[in-house]
């Protein structure tokens, strides 16, 4: 079963416009991570976010992690088109075997 | 990332043959991972280990086998292929905090 559900499933934005999207999860963690896919190709590691952390902070990302409320956002500010890919957040739970169990992504267009 | 290198890239395959995705790594992690990506859905984790001598199933292990050569190299069989295993499969290693790193992935379809 999925840990971790984005929110939107799919989203289209103007170049230069700030990309938010959003992963909610239903068991404790001992961190997040957001992970970005261009198509047909391997997952890259952009930010990890531990469960006592709130926000972090990595060049045009800003993660922010709610554990009250089992969620996570991820904002890209001044988009560029290069940030067009899939983008999935992991989470790696509290108990049991060290895993990520991935949710099912959010399709990010960024249009010139 | 060149670190975590996939062979085959692509394969075309009939129903019933056996096929092995071998992976190599340099990051020198011990940790280990097989997934399938399958369109509209997130990864799945087959198999991943830990060390050489630590081989665990993952949640969709059926079908599926898998052999720690050494500590840099993971390879997965599927015994005798089927049709529904068509994915695109994806190695990847792992840091002590669950840091991932994958390989550009192998697409395999099974006719």
């Amino acid at each position: 079963s999925q840990q971790g559900e984005e929110d939107p499933q799919a989203l289209s934005i103007q170049e230069g416009e700030n990309a938010t999207m959003n992963c909610s999860y239903k068991t404790s963690i001992n961190n997040l991570q957001w992970y970005r896919q261009n198509s047909g190709r391997g997952l890259v590691h952009l930010i990890l976010i531990r469960s006592n952390e709130r926000e972090k902070h990595s060049g045009r990302l800003r993660v922010t992690l709610d554990t009250s409320k089992k969620s996570s956002s991820l904002l890209i500010t001044a988009s560029r088109a290069a940030d067009t890919a899939s983008y999935f957040c992991a989470t790696d739970a509290w108990q049991g075997a060290q895993k990520l169990v991935f949710g099912q992504g959010t399709r990010l267009t960024i249009n010139p | 990332d060149a670190d975590v290198t996939q062979t085959p890239r692509n394969r075309i395959t009939k129903t019933g043959k056996r096929i092995m995705l071998e992976c190599s790594q340099t990051k020198g992690h011990d940790r280990m991972y097989w997934y399938r990506q399958d369109p509209g859905l997130g990864l799945r984790l087959i198999y991943y280990s830990f060390d050489v001598k630590d081989i665990n199933k993952g949640e969709i292990s059926d079908g599926y086998s898998v052999s720690r050569q050494a500590q840099a190299k993971f390879s997965l069989s599927l015994e005798s292929a089927i049709p529904n295993q068509t994915a695109l499969y994806f190695c990847a290693t792992g840091t002590s905090y669950n840091e991932q790193f994958f390989g550009p992935g192998t697409r395999l379809t099974v006719l």
